[in-house]
């Protein structure tokens, strides 16, 4: 089976630029979450959706980040405008609770250098 | 509000020999689940292990155990005949069951000298 699947790996853009991120879920899972990883930070959870639906957003840091999941096979986390420090390292990850009992399983992640 | 914390931010060990480290966690729930992750420098986060709290037996996987002392709230991850691919970040982390959202502590580096 496929693992969580992240586009791009590696993402470099310009201030004020707007960055997409894409997700794909190990199939059959039913909640997926977004992470960002910072070295002063560590892991920190944005938002995660069950049944494709945001359940929390506490962690999206400011209103230039949105997340969605128009359907169980995909969702996208959206900077906009994209600011230098919104640099880090962007994982996605998905579980079930009736497959995995809850148990995450990350994607590659992408790194987004943002100039 | 929950913690974890790792008190180790870097070990070192000769490769096959036995390491050891350390995870405690703060939490007034009594079901939950603990995990360990490793990250190796490619950056994907793996899963090594995962121990259920009701559950009093220690959870094993191949080279990996765990040491889980609920009462202590302490999950302690054991690598035996360590190996170099086992050098990585080494990430303790939490979940109260049936809430999903997973806390991490701060990393653990380990090195896995030849």
């Amino acid at each position: 089976d496929a693992g969580v699947i992240q586009s791009p790996r590696h993402e470099v853009t310009e201030m004020g630029q707007e960055v997409t991120l894409r997700c794909k879920p190990i199939s059959g899972h039913n909640s997926l979450f977004w992470y960002r990883q910072t070295m002063m930070r560590g892991l920190e959870l944005l938002i995660y959706f069950n049944n494709n639906v945001p359940i929390d957003d506490s962690g999206m840091p400011e209103d230039r980040f949105s997340a969605k999941m128009p359907n169980a096979s995909f969702s996208t986390l959206k900077i906009q405008p994209s600011e230098p420090r919104d640099s880090a390292v962007y994982f996605c990850a998905s579980s079930s609770r009736e497959i995995s009992t809850d148990t995450q399983y990350f994607g590659p992640g992408t790194r987004l250098t943002v100039l | 509000a929950q913690t974890v914390t790792q008190s180790q931010p870097e070990m070192s060990v000769q490769e096959a020999e036995t390491v050891t480290l350390s995870c405690t966690y703060d939490t007034s729930e009594n079901n939950y689940y603990l995990f360990w992750y490793k990250q190796p420098p490619s950056r994907q986060m793996i899963l090594v292990i995962r121990q259920e709290a009701y559950k009093q037996q220690n959870a094993t996987e191949n080279r990996f155990s765990v040491n889980f002392q609920k009462a202590a709230k302490s999950f302690s991850l054991k690598i035996s005949d360590s190996q170099l691919g086992d050098t990585a970040m080494y990430f303790c982390a939490f979940s109260i069951q049936g809430a999903q959202k997973l806390v991490f502590g701060q990393g653990t580096r380990l090195t896995i000298n030849p």
